[in-house]
């Protein structure tokens, strides 16, 4: 099948760090993506990561690609209730030109 | 500030209508893409579009058609709307080889009554 799996949801302590957890299908993905999604909005592309690479940072995020179990991974440092949203893990299996989406991580932050 | 834009953020239609849901992008982008986003069921594909004129069955197609006469514009339709089509639905486009992802619309919440 192609089920990109992500679990549902994840609370964590305002100034923690968050890491949201995905599991892909295709080992020939070239592209893997993650999204945000803001209450009432649409999805916003926050950061993607070649399939070359095992690790991107940007800021307070890093992505961390493991090729060999066909996991991502999304960790925010230093949570801030803005980060409250949904996040959402996306792959591009090979031979396909489309995005496949994960069901979406719901993270709350809390003081 | 490139973007992709949804004609409305709220719509509350009767059962029956015939409703058009429109989404314009700036981009040049090949690709046009219609999900709805339902909780716990994540974003499901009904149409996308690789071409003007040019379309192609996603997921859930039963109850829409699309229409792309211009490459910036891709419409939604819902031809005889019922209740079980209230959702958020979320437009999207992307360069022909979809590797730096999607750019999403706002979306359109649609209460169908």
């Amino acid at each position: 099948g192609e089920d990109v799996e992500q679990s549902l949801f994840l609370s964590v302590r305002e100034g923690d760090s968050s890491v949201i957890n995905c599991t892909y299908t295709d080992s020939s993905s070239t592209y893997l993506y993650w999204y945000k999604q803001e209450p009432g909005a649409g999805l916003q592309l926050l950061t993607y990561i070649f399939s070359n690479m095992d690790m991107k940072q940007d800021q307070r995020l890093t992505v961390l690609l493991n090729k060999k179990d066909k996991h991502l991974s999304l960790r925010i440092a230093d949570t801030q209730t803005g980060d409250s949203a949904i996040y959402f893990c996306a792959e591009i299996p090979g031979g396909y030109n489309k995005l496949i989406f994960g069901a979406g991580t719901r993270l709350a932050v809390h003081p | 500030d490139v973007k992709v834009t949804q004609s409305s953020r709220y719509l509350v239609k009767r059962t029956g209508e015939k409703v058009f849901l429109e989404c314009v992008q700036d981009m040049d982008h090949e690709n046009m893409f219609w999900y709805r986003q339902d909780p716990g069921l994540g974003l499901r594909l009904i149409y996308f579009s690789y071409d003007v004129k040019m379309k192609e069955k996603g997921d859930i197609p039963e109850g829409y058609s699309v229409s792309r006469e211009k490459k910036e514009r891709f419409s939604l339709i819902l031809e005889s709307a019922s209740t079980n089509q209230t959702s958020m639905y979320l437009c999207a486009s992307s360069r022909r080889t979809a590797n730096y992802g999607y750019t999403f619309g706002s979306g359109t919440r649609l209460t169908v009554v």
